[in-house]
């Protein structure tokens, strides 16, 4: 089964700062999606970017990017000049692609990481 | 284009009765998926329809069910309420089952409390 795995329960950060959120996985698959998603206080889970296992290049979003390490199994989020509202619980998660059988699996979520930030 | 909706947004029950929750899909999306996030286990899989079958389903027990509608709208049924049930539903939509059309989007959860 896959995992998804978030080293970090919180991290604090100062605005405008840059801050990496970690998230590893472990699958045996070739076909898989990646995501990063935000759950503010108001619970709405938000989708911050996503990732294609099978392109290389690292997928960015204005101020978000990821850091995409397909042998490690490593997906991390960096936010370049945090600001008040990047406060959120932050949970990676993993999807099996078509391709490998999958298709109608569900996201697999890792703990996730509460993002602090100092004004 | 609206966002998922989903209704009720909170819910109290005792244990032992049972509960429908709703989803109302992004228009044009075909695809409904169920999550139950509690502050133990997080976020897990309960189970995705699509074309008004379910074609996945995660590791819960049987008293969690669901079903769609021709329309895409999906509900979700828990029978015989346990506390453990006490959680934060999410739905989420998608377009359809297709390579790069992976991406679910959310509604804002249904918070059920059981008593």
């Amino acid at each position: 089964a896959q995992t998804v795995t978030q080293s970090q329960p919180e991290m604090s950060v100062q605005e405008a700062e840059t801050v990496t959120l970690s998230c590893t996985y472990d699958t045996s698959e070739s076909d898989y999606y990646l995501f990063w998603y935000k759950q503010p206080p108001s619970r709405q889970m938000i989708l911050v970017i996503r990732q294609e296992a099978y392109k290389q290049q690292n997928a960015t979003e204005n101020r978000f990017s990821v850091n995409f390490q397909k042998a490690a199994k490593s997906f991390s989020l960096k936010i370049s000049d945090s600001q008040l509202g990047d406060a959120a619980m932050y949970f990676c998660a993993y999807r099996i692609g078509l391709y490998s059988g999958g298709g109608a699996d569900g996201l697999t979520f890792g703990k996730g990481t509460h993002l602090i930030i100092q004004p | 284009k609206a966002g998922v909706t989903q209704t009720p947004r909170y819910l109290i029950k005792t244990r032992g009765q049972q509960v429908t929750l709703s989803c109302s899909p992004i228009s044009g999306h075909r695809s409904v998926s169920w999550y139950q996030q509690t502050p133990g286990q997080g976020l897990q899989f309960l189970f995705e329809y699509f074309s008004e079958t379910q074609r996945n389903k995660g590791n819960f027990p049987g008293r969690f069910s669901g079903r769609q509608f021709s329309n895409s709208r999906s509900e979700m049924n828990v029978s015989t309420l346990e506390l453990g049930d006490s959680a934060l539903y999410l739905c989420a939509s998608r377009l359809y089952r297709s390579p790069g059309m992976e991406t679910q989007y959310f509604g804002p959860g249904t918070r059920l409390l059981v008593l």
